[in-house]
């Protein structure tokens, strides 16, 4: 199974920063990857990065590089992703998901909406 | 870094109707690491298919994949009304990347 409940929508100013938690359960966390997307309104699915439980390796997407810090907590299987110098164009929902070499993303968080504006 | 290219943006069909959906990679991928998602509005995505052609726990056997290399497709074979929505394909090779979509609607 596998499920991922992430914290609630969030409203922020241009060039604040925002957390966004990825709670998981029932699965071992430490066994898969947690990857983070977003999606912009009426726009597709945009890939963040990755991050490892299991040793804290992360891969972050070149245009996000610098901005984005991806960190997990193993003792509350909680993985965060966290996104500074925010600006309007960073209004979306993120969303959390499961991620394995094999099976890819087969589980997601529920989303949260992120909201940047002055 | 790979790019995913989406084919056709739009699908109109009928119930019943097949629908075959398209994505292409800039190179190949390793092992077939294709996936494809359905999304639908006020959802997360779920996922369909993975390694190319392996269906996701609970997914319909009208959903299957096919292809390699650089060339994948989606297949429903018998369009049902709850089929209208997004679908994505997603490489998850060396990193990820998602398709632009393709929009399933059904008359």
């Amino acid at each position: 199974q596998g499920q991922l409940v992430q914290s609630g929508g969030e409203v922020k100013k241009p060039g604040a920063s925002v957390k966004v938690s990825c709670k998981a359960s029932g699965y071992p966390f430490n066994s898969y990857g947690v990857s983070w997307v977003r999606q912009a309104p009426g726009r597709g699915l945009e890939w963040m990065g990755w991050i490892s439980p299991y040793n804290g390796n992360t891969k972050y997407a070149q245009i996000f590089q610098g901005r984005v810090t991806m960190t997990t907590d193993t003792s509350t299987t909680t993985a965060y992703m966290e996104l500074r110098s925010l600006r309007s164009d960073d209004t979306a929902v993120y969303y959390c998901a499961r991620d394995s070499p094999r099976k890819a993303m087969d589980a997601w968080g529920q989303g949260t909406t992120v909201t940047v504006f002055s | 870094e790979i790019v995913l290219t989406q084919s056709p943006g739009t699908l109109s069909l009928s119930p019943g109707e097949r629908a075959t959906l398209s994505c292409r990679a800039s190179q190949s991928l390793s092992s077939s690491s294709l996936a494809w998602y359905q999304q639908k509005p006020g959802q997360a995505p779920r996922l369909l298919i993975y390694v190319a052609s392996s269906r996701a726990t609970g997914i319909p056997d009208r959903f299957s994949g096919s292809g390699s290399g650089t060339e994948f497709t989606l297949t429903i074979s018998r369009l049902e009304p709850e089929d209208s929505a997004l679908y994505y394909c997603q490489q998850y090779g060396t990193s990820r990347a998602f398709g632009q979509g393709t929009k399933v609607e059904i008359k």
